[in-house]
């Protein structure tokens, strides 16, 4: 069965730091990309960030691009978001989801998001 | 990376079809048959409903389909049950460096 479980939301005053983490379980870790959707209070789902399996290719919405950093580690199954320069719009429940992708001459198509994680809260705010 | 444009809200009374919109460019819905749909409700998870354009995961109704036309996709819900009020959001894919875009969501109301 494949598990999800993001942690890390928290409090965090305006241009202050978070980390948030996704623990994976039930499927091969590392043969699939990883991404990061947020959903701000009574707002709809917003893209955010994604990494391939490897990890050597990653993917930034505009709104967070130079600010936030995706990671994993495959040796313990693990998807990581770096937060930096934290504003009050990133407010939101961030949602870790595995992505299924066509990958064919070199391109790979992101198709859908098949499992999504239950979401940790980041409040930004003075 | 603009947002879909899908209707704030739909309705329909138990037993009928509602159909709902996700338009976009040629340079995501228009452009690759790679858009799906999830439904959410309240303070859930969102959950995949169609994929690829008109794919059904398993465990999914028949009762949900999906169709696109240029640069528009709809989703639609046949025989409406209660259970079906729910948030529903289109999602594409949006070319190497947008990854995906997401629609704004659209408030499914049973009568």
């Amino acid at each position: 069965e494949v598990q999800l479980l993001e942690s890390g939301g928290d409090f965090v005053q305006p241009g202050g730091s978070l980390r948030l983490s996704c623990a994976a379980s039930g499927f091969t870790f590392s043969s699939y990309a990883m991404s990061w959707v947020r959903q701000a209070p009574g707002k709809g789902l917003e893209w955010v960030s994604a990494i391939s399996g490897s990890g050597g290719s990653t993917y930034y919405a505009d709104s967070v691009k130079g600010r936030f950093t995706i990671s994993r580690d495959n040796s313990k199954n693990t998807l990581n978001l770096q937060m930096s320069s934290l504003r009050a719009e990133d407010t939101a429940v961030y949602y870790c989801a595995k992505v299924v992708r066509y990958c064919i001459g070199g391109t790979c198509y992101v198709e859908y998001f098949d499992y999504w994680g239950q979401g940790t809260l980041v409040t930004v705010s003075s | 990376q603009s947002a879909l444009t899908q209707p704030l809200s739909a309705s329909g009374s138990p037993g009928q079809s509602v159909t709902i919109s996700c338009t976009g460019t040629s340079s995501d819905v228009g452009g690759y048959n790679y858009v799906s749909w999830y439904q959410q409700h309240p303070g859930k998870v969102p959950k995949l409903m169609i994929y690829e354009v008109s794919k059904r995961p398993s465990g999914v109704p028949d009762r949900f389909s999906g169709s696109k036309s240029g640069n528009t996709a709809s989703l639609t819900v046949s025989g409406l049950q209660a259970e079906d009020e729910a948030d529903y959001y289109c999602s594409s894919y949006a070319g190497s460096n947008n990854f995906v875009v997401f629609g704004g969501g659209t408030k499914l109301t049973v009568l």
